[in-house]
């Protein structure tokens, strides 16, 4: 069956960066694009942008451009995202989820379990 | 502030029937189908509506999603005490190029 598994929580400091990844299983990743999407503690869901894991081409939202990377590694059937100088704001839980299209929709019926990304010093 | 809208909370008793909406523009609800998802505490979001009404294998009926102009709504029937949750509604927006949410909707059963 499809899965997506996110790696575990992080605690960073500020300035630093981390590393987030999403390993697919039950189906082969280049297959799927696969979006970001960050909610801050007690709020929304917010997306970040997403990965068209076939051409490699990368799109990022307003507020997600410059410290932000979507990567993948079809060898390990597995997405990234990077995120480098870290600050508070960062904080959040981070979702991988792979976007299935129809002849009229898209949506997302599988997302990862979510990593936690804790920015304090 | 979310591009699209929704209302804060709705509650209900076991076994009404509620509604959440989610209010766009032609950019993005107008000219694009929602999607719903729904949100336990410290989980991550599921897919109970995709192409503005369609549901996906496994979710029951007592959901429902309708859309009219640039407005979408999931109703639920017949409310039990497990859907109690948050509640996302989605849509791509083509003037932005962007996929944006509603602010999400907290459904308590009372």
């Amino acid at each position: 069956q499809v899965q997506l598994v996110q790696s575990e929580s992080e605690l960073k400091k500020p300035g630093a960066s981390v590393k987030v990844s999403c390993r697919a299983s039950g189906y082969t990743l280049s297959h799927y694009a696969i979006n970001w999407v960050r909610q801050a503690p007690g709020q929304g869901l917010e997306w970040m942008g997403w990965i068209n894991t076939n051409t490699g081409k990368p799109s990022y939202a307003q507020g997600f451009t410059g410290r932000f990377v979507f990567s993948f590694d079809t060898a390990v059937n597995t997405a990234y995202l990077h995120v480098t100088s870290l600050n508070a704001d960062d904080t959040g839980v981070y979702y991988c989820a792979r976007e299935d299209c129809t002849t009229t929709s898209c949506f997302w019926p599988f997302w990862g379990q979510g990593t936690l990304v804790t920015v304090s010093s | 502030q979310s591009v699209l809208t929704q209302p804060p909370s709705v509650s209900g008793a076991p076994g009404q029937r509620v509604s959440i909406s989610c209010s766009g523009s032609e950019s993005n609800v107008g000219r694009n189908t929602v999607s719903w998802y729904q949100q336990f505490p410290g989980t991550a979001p599921k897919v109970l509506i995709f192409g503005d009404d369609k549901r996906p294998s496994g979710v029951p009926d007592r959901f429902s999603g309708s859309k009219s102009g640039t407005s979408a709504s999931l109703a639920t029937s017949g409310l039990q005490s497990d859907d109690e949750a948050d509640y996302y509604c989605a849509a791509w927006d083509d003037s932005l190029n962007v996929w944006v949410f509603g602010g999400g909707t907290k459904l308590t059963v009372l």
